[in-house]
């Protein structure tokens, strides 16, 4: 299957302070690519799709101004959560989906995660 | 807008036991349905998927169901491990999805017991 990497792995800020999440194909070109929170014991909640060279589209309830997504390449996007707070620590997935990729059908690859805390 | 019903939340079997996990969905237009495995603090992995034009799939001890008309698609793993042992999620893509997104279930915690 298709290699997707997170950077960081895991990151502890102080509150106030912007973190950037970076997701990389590795091996693919990831014509979209989307980004997920996790909290514990919960299902994946998708935050917004990401399409390279626009902007993304957010789910319902996400702020697009604290969580911004950018797509300039077609192997790297980025999540920045911006002024961030103990209540968005969490467990952050990117995933990616490609033209021409290992699957024909947009099989989305996910990426190792980011675990973010916020103190 | 689409909806995932995923049961149960939790299941413990005996190692050597099957587990069937149930997603029920609201849509019928749907075309994609993927089962992943998330390990703790890992990735979820895909395990086995089915698109709508199939009703049965199966890789080695895993299997998955499509009913379409009763709108429920289950994961079969016969002869469990213990490094079966994790949570499971289910998914589809709707059709209507642009961009291709999932919709995702709210997982099972399975516990294989040796």
């Amino acid at each position: 299957g298709a290699v997707v990497s997170q950077h960081p792995s895991r990151v502890i800020c102080k509150s106030g302070t912007s973190v950037k999440i970076e997701c990389r194909s590795l091996d693919f070109q990831a014509t979209t690519m989307f980004w997920y929170r996790q909290f514990p014991k919960q299902s994946l909640m998708l935050m917004a799709t990401s399409n390279e060279g626009s902007k993304a589209t957010y789910e319902q309830g996400v702020e697009k101004d604290k969580f911004l997504i950018n797509h300039a390449s077609l192997t790297l996007s980025t999540l920045t959560v911006t002024s961030a707070h103990p209540e968005d620590s969490s467990f952050y997935i990117c995933s990616a989906t490609g033209t021409g990729g290992p699957s024909s059908y947009n099989e989305q690859f996910f990426g190792p995660g980011t675990r973010l805390t916020v103190l | 807008g689409e909806n995932v019903e995923q049961h149960p939340s939790t299941l413990s079997v005996q190692e050597g036991d099957s587990a069937v996990i149930k997603c029920t969905y609201s849509d019928s237009a749907s075309n994609y349905f993927p089962w992943y495995k998330q390990e703790l603090g890992k990735r979820p992995q895909l395990i086995i998927d089915i698109r709508s034009n199939v009703g049965e799939k199966k890789d080695q001890r895993i299997a998955v169901t499509l009913n379409k008309t009763a709108k429920h698609f289950s994961l079969h793993i016969t002869e469990t491990q213990p490094e079966d042992s994790a949570v499971y999620f289910c998914a589809l893509r709707p059709i209507y999805n642009q961009g291709g997104k999932l919709i995702f279930g709210q997982g099972t915690e399975l516990s294989v017991k040796p």
